[in-house]
């Protein structure tokens, strides 16, 4: 089975560039997460999406970023202008819904530089 | 004040070694707690889930302390491949799980 899939593996950008990052959650999978991590603030939910709907965005850092979910089997992720402070790996994850046990299930990441 | 806060470590042990990573946690209505686990460059991917009774796995024990909002993870016998960054995980609701900081354990021969 093909667990999540995110595209691009690696982004190298200069500062100012507009910035996508894809993510194609596994199929049967209601909850999508995006999440950052890096060194100094460690892994954090940027947004969340239930059945294609955001639920929570309180994450998101700034009108800079914002997220789409057009479908159940696709999201994006969007920078806009891109900044250095930007630089992180970048998460997707998915799930299905149970009230005690809801293991998400992360994606291989995408390392973004932003020069 | 973080949400999950974990000791970051590094834990450097040997072989055969048994290690304990504790875990706080500040939200008293957070519903399920899990262990998760991070290889360099890779994922977290769910280690286990952690109950008020204590389960076991294996060579890995977790606990859960409601009263205390602690939670811990207690690795026996430890392998060369246990080497990983353990991240402490707490759903706070609707789905939404917090994560701290991560604690490093190195195991060398």
């Amino acid at each position: 089975d093909a667990g999540v899939i995110q595209s691009p593996r690696h982004e190298v950008t200069e500062m100012g560039q507009e910035v996508t990052l894809r993510c194609k959650p596994i199929s049967g999978h209601d909850y999508l997460f995006w999440y950052r991590q890096t060194m100094m603030r460690g892994l954090e939910l940027l947004i969340y999406f239930n059945n294609n709907v955001p639920i929570d965005d309180s994450g998101m850092p700034e009108d800079r970023f914002s997220a789409k979910m057009p479908n159940a089997s696709f999201s994006t992720l969007k920078i806009q202008p891109s900044e250095p402070r930007d630089s992180a790996v970048y998460f997707c994850a998915s799930s299905f819904y149970d009230k005690t046990y809801n293991e998400q299930f992360f994606g291989p990441g995408t390392r973004l530089t932003v020069l | 004040r973080k949400e999950v806060e974990q000791d970051p470590g590094p834990f450097n042990v040997p072989e055969g070694a048994t290690v304990a990573f504790n875990c706080t946690y500040s939200n008293s209505a957070s519903q399920s707690f899990f262990w998760y686990r991070q290889d360099c460059r890779k994922e977290p991917k769910l280690l286990m889930s952690v109950y008020s009774s204590g389960n076991e796995d294996g060579r890995f024990t977790a606990q859960l302390n409601r009263a205390s909002q602690y939670i811990s993870l207690l690795i026996r016998d430890s392998k060369l491949s246990d080497s990983a960054t353990y991240l402490c995980v707490v759903n706070k609701g609707y789905n939404k799980l917090i994560f701290g900081a991560g604690t490093r354990l190195a195991v060398h021969p």
